[in-house]
């Protein structure tokens, strides 16, 4: 069963910060909220992940709320080039034998 | 550092065939892991190797069998295709224990007719 629920779509206007809600509402205390995307066909790439508080990168922001049941993935300023399919997956972290499992997650498109 | 490589990128195959997929990684990590993804669908885990010598089974692992003998390599082979293995197989790779990224390789297209 899946673990998280994403919206199956959303679009964005380029140069708009995108949003990407993920629900995490049976999440563990040791389990994190990781975000990857596949854009085209290629393999995913790795975003961001956290625990409980707000992480920030060079690609994007993870705004993770207190009681860790929803969280947001933020694109500052969306690009063409951020048009994907965005996945939010919860895992055990620090877990040798805890492997990845992708839901369908959310296709973006960014508008020019 | 080439990061993770599969070969070949693009493969056809015959019904009963048998064929290996190749994946490399030269990052030193503990664990890798090989998906499927057919259209419109997210990825499916099919085998993991936590280490060299240990594997075990993801959520689709019929008709797929892999082995580890290197850290570096983690082939899949498919013993007799069928149709219902085309699908696009993405190879991965972490550091077991440190919660990071995941590198994936670019795929390999496989069609079975």
């Amino acid at each position: 069963d899946a673990k998280t629920t994403q919206p199956t779509s959303m679009d964005c206007a380029e140069g708009r910060a995108a949003n990407l809600p993920c629900n995490h509402s049976t999440i563990s205390g040791n389990e994190y909220v990781y975000w990857y995307r596949q854009i085209h066909s290629q393999g995913p790439q790795y975003i961001i992940h956290g625990l409980k508080n707000n992480e920030t990168n060079e690609m994007a922001s993870l705004i993770i709320t207190e009681d860790r049941k929803s969280s947001t993935l933020i694109l500052p300023h969306a690009t063409l080039r951020d048009t994907a399919v965005y996945y939010c997956i919860v895992r055990v972290a620090y877990s040798g034998n805890t492997p990845l499992v992708f839901g369908k997650g959310t296709r973006l498109s960014v508008i020019a | 550092n080439a990061g993770v490589t599969q070969t070949p990128k693009f493969q056809v195959l015959k019904t009963g065939q048998s064929m290996t997929l190749q994946c490399a990684q030269d990052m030193n990590h503990e664990y890798m892991s090989w998906y499927r993804q057919d259209p419109g669908m997210g990825l499916r885990l099919i085998h993991y190797s936590v280490g060299a010598g240990i594997t075990d089974q993801g959520e689709v692992p019929n008709g797929y069998n892999v082995s580890r003998s290197t850290t570096e390599d983690f082939p899949l082979r498919l013993l007799s295709a069928a149709p219902s293995q085309t699908s696009v197989y993405f190879c991965a790779s972490s550091y077991s224990n440190r919660g990071t990224e995941a590198f994936f390789g670019q795929g390999t297209r496989l069609t079975v007719v």
